[in-house]
């Protein structure tokens, strides 16, 4: 168990629909990270938070939109789908704001949309 | 944006070998990260590399920060089945400092046969 927990673990949802993605961080981080994964791409780096407040967007979707709560958790909000956002989103987090010493990634979320 | 390429893309080897992937960039890395990533799980960080030249090692694995700054390497002693995976390197996805983000290679697929 890496500390980072996502919910849910698999998701199947139609074209079209919104779905909301969890994750909280280990105690004590205070960035979370958006990733997704796909055999095309690969590890794709969405965003960041620290502290509640975003601090850096990768290539994220105009679609997709993230938030950090006060409590440090964060949602992963994906709207509009097509089939092509299907793949495995994975949250992780870090104690500071820098990569600095890598960070800690959750078991991620399959989605799947038909 | 930065791009990581790895190789191999795939590797197929005996028990008890000796394995050695790496990765160049297109850019100057100022971090070198390798992670490895089981079925089912998200990446988890092997190797962590802030100095070119930088030598380090966790167990039977060692990796080297390149003298140029552009590659770096991962090698595995006397592989053991436990070692099957997709091993990734990483590094800042924005060499300005905005991003904290990571660029992914694509990996390399580790298989042992026994």
């Amino acid at each position: 168990d890496s500390g980072v927990t996502q919910t849910p673990k698999h998701l199947i949802t139609a074209t079209g629909q919104r779905v909301t993605l969890r994750c909280s961080p280990r105690s004590g981080d205070l960035s979370v990270y958006w990733y997704q994964q796909s055999l095309d791409q690969g590890l794709q780096f969405l965003i960041q938070y620290y502290n509640g407040e975003e601090r850096a967007k990768g290539n994220i979707l105009e679609r997709f939109s993230a938030q950090q709560f006060p409590d440090l958790h964060s949602e992963l909000n994906l709207s509009s789908l097509e089939l092509g956002d299907s793949a495995l989103y994975f949250c992780a987090s870090s104690l500071n704001r820098g990569i600095g010493y890598g960070y800690t990634f959750g078991s991620g979320t399959r989605l799947t949309v038909v | 944006g930065q791009q990581l390429n790895q190789s191999p893309q795939s590797m197929f080897i005996q028990e008890g070998e000796d394995v050695s992937m790496n990765c160049t960039s297109s850019s100057i890395f100022n971090t070198w990260l390798w992670y490895k990533q089981e079925p089912g799980e998200g990446p988890v960080l092997l190797i962590a590399l802030y100095k070119a030249g930088e030598l380090t090692s966790n167990g039977r694995l060692t990796a080297q920060f390149g003298i140029t700054r552009k590659d770096s390497f991962l090698n595995i002693s006397a592989s053991i089945p436990s070692d099957v995976g997709i091993y990734f390197c990483a590094g800042p996805a924005n060499s300005g400092g905005g991003a904290d983000g990571l660029t992914f290679g694509k990996g390399t697929h580790l298989i042992i046969q026994p």
